[in-house]
């Protein structure tokens, strides 16, 4: 099992604030993933990185990947409460087919 | 887009009985398909990697006895939770994919809820 820390596990900020999740493994990756869950519903991607350094923007998510392939990064610019919800990364290391998911982060945006 | 239906979205069951749950791919054929469990406030934790016409591949740690997985068909698989007790209450999330690497685009479904009394 590939082993995907995403830090901070609990989060809560107020409309408007900005703020960054991570998500770290010692494993490489050939590619890593992030979803958006809300409860009771399965995990949406929101996207997919595949090179290292590459950096993708989603409105007013910004998603980087780090040089090395081992970790990433989601940064979300005047949070608001429609964010809410679980945020995971998932990976998938080279020749396997799994995906893996980090351990989660749990975004509480405060009108 | 591609849709992947679970069924049911949410099931209870008193403990000893067993439970099936279907992943099914509805406009796509899948190749592999992966079932996940998920417990409050967690992550989601894979469980099982199966592949149309072959045995399911456990993660270690899942009792394949007690979750059999089955996948008949490229647009069907189950999953039956045998004499459930108490802790296999829990979130149950299939996905499913239409190629065989890693890197090939998942589907996930909707989940189903496992409470078992």
């Amino acid at each position: 099992t590939q082993l995907l820390e995403q830090s901070p596990q609990f989060l809560s900020i107020q409309e408007g604030e900005n703020l960054t999740v991570y998500c770290n493994s010692s494993s490489v990756f050939s590619s890593l993933q992030w979803y958006r869950q809300e409860p009771g519903e399965g995990p949406v991607l929101l996207v997919t990185v595949v090179t290292g350094g590459e950096v993708k923007k989603l409105k007013r998510l910004t998603f980087q990947f780090g040089d090395a392939r081992k970790d990433s990064s989601l940064h979300i610019t005047a949070a608001q409460p429609g964010d809410t919800g679980l945020y995971l990364c998932a990976g998938v290391t080279t020749g396997a087919n799994n995906l893996f998911f980090g351990t989660g982060t749990r975004l509480t945006v405060i009108p | 887009g591609a849709v992947v239906s679970q069924h049911p979205s949410w099931v209870i069951c008193k403990s000893g009985t067993s439970v099936k749950i279907e992943c099914r791919s509805l406009d796509f054929q899948a190749t592999t398909m992966f079932w996940y469990r998920q417990f409050p406030k967690q992550s989601l934790m894979l469980m099982a990697t199966s592949n149309e016409g072959s045995k399911a591949t456990y993660e270690q740690g899942v009792e394949k006895d007690k979750f059999l997985i089955n996948h008949a068909s490229l647009t069907l698989s189950t999953l039956t939770v045998t004499s459930a007790h108490p802790e296999d209450s829990s979130f149950y999330i299939c996905s499913a994919s239409t190629g065989a690497g890693g890197n090939s685009p998942l589907h996930f479904g909707n989940g189903t809820r496992l409470t078992v009394t």
